[in-house]
């Protein structure tokens, strides 16, 4: 099984700086990598699929980047209604692991 | 609107059953796998299962290997989870998802609102 390593598990930022969590895969994964939101008590939204797509509706703000077994997901203006927690999926090969989760919060 | 609507969901006895299911809306049901996350509570996302747009192929988490059925009906356009001998740490919201392309390789998108199963005596 590929396994997905997060971090980090939790951070503090403030409004206006620029975020960075990074995901490690276990084996290669090529691009397949996918990036979540979750607000409390509210289902996951995709915001970032194939490693670098932005899903639409989503703001631009959001990026994601890399390939193979690091990727990383940036926010470049952290806003008020980013606090949440941000997850990633590998897409490659089942089981379709999930990272640990990273907990924004905003200062 | 593409949308997809958990059911069934409860309170359940260590070592009992229960269904869940998934109605989909929106879209061509048939042309899309269709996957069930859990998240226990507190806790982060756990894949559980996933099924092929044809219902012919699916996969499974070891933590549920053997234990869950994932299947579904094209024809009610509806997603179903059989889930035998539960366990306490089976307690879960479980979330249905909908894969964003035809390929398997791809993000889930919509997600449902969750149905909560708790197992406990």
């Amino acid at each position: 099984d590929i396994q997905m390593t997060q971090s980090p598990s939790s951070l503090s930022a403030s409004v206006g700086d620029r975020v960075t969590i990074t995901c490690r895969a276990s084996q290669s994964i090529s691009s397949s990598l996918n990036w979540y939101q979750q607000k409390p008590g509210k289902a996951p939204k995709v915001l970032i699929y194939a490693a670098s797509s932005l899903q639409g509706g989503v703001p631009s703000r959001f990026s994601g980047g890399g390939s193979g077994t690091d990727f990383t997901f940036t926010i470049s203006s952290l806003q008020p209604e980013d606090s949440a927690t941000y997850y990633c999926q590998q897409s490659y090969s089942a089981p379709y692991t999930f990272g640990q989760g990273t907990k924004l919060e905003i200062k | 609107e593409v949308q997809v609507v958990e059911s069934g969901g409860g309170l359940v006895q260590p070592g009992g059953s229960l269904r869940l299911s998934c109605a989909a809306s929106g879209f061509t049901f048939a042309s899309y796998a269709m996957s069930w996350v859990r998240q226990a509570p507190g806790k982060g996302l756990e894949w559980v299962s996933i099924i092929s747009a044809s219902g012919n192929t699916a996969y499974y988490a070891d933590s549920v290997k053997g234990r869950f059925t994932i299947s579904r009906d094209n024809s009610k356009n509806t997603l179903y989870l059989q889930m035998n001998s539960l366990r306490a740490e089976d307690t879960a919201v479980y979330y249905c998802t909908k894969a964003m392309t035809s390929s398997w390789k791809s993000g889930f998108d919509p997600w449902g609102q969750g149905t909560l199963v708790t197992v406990s005596s």
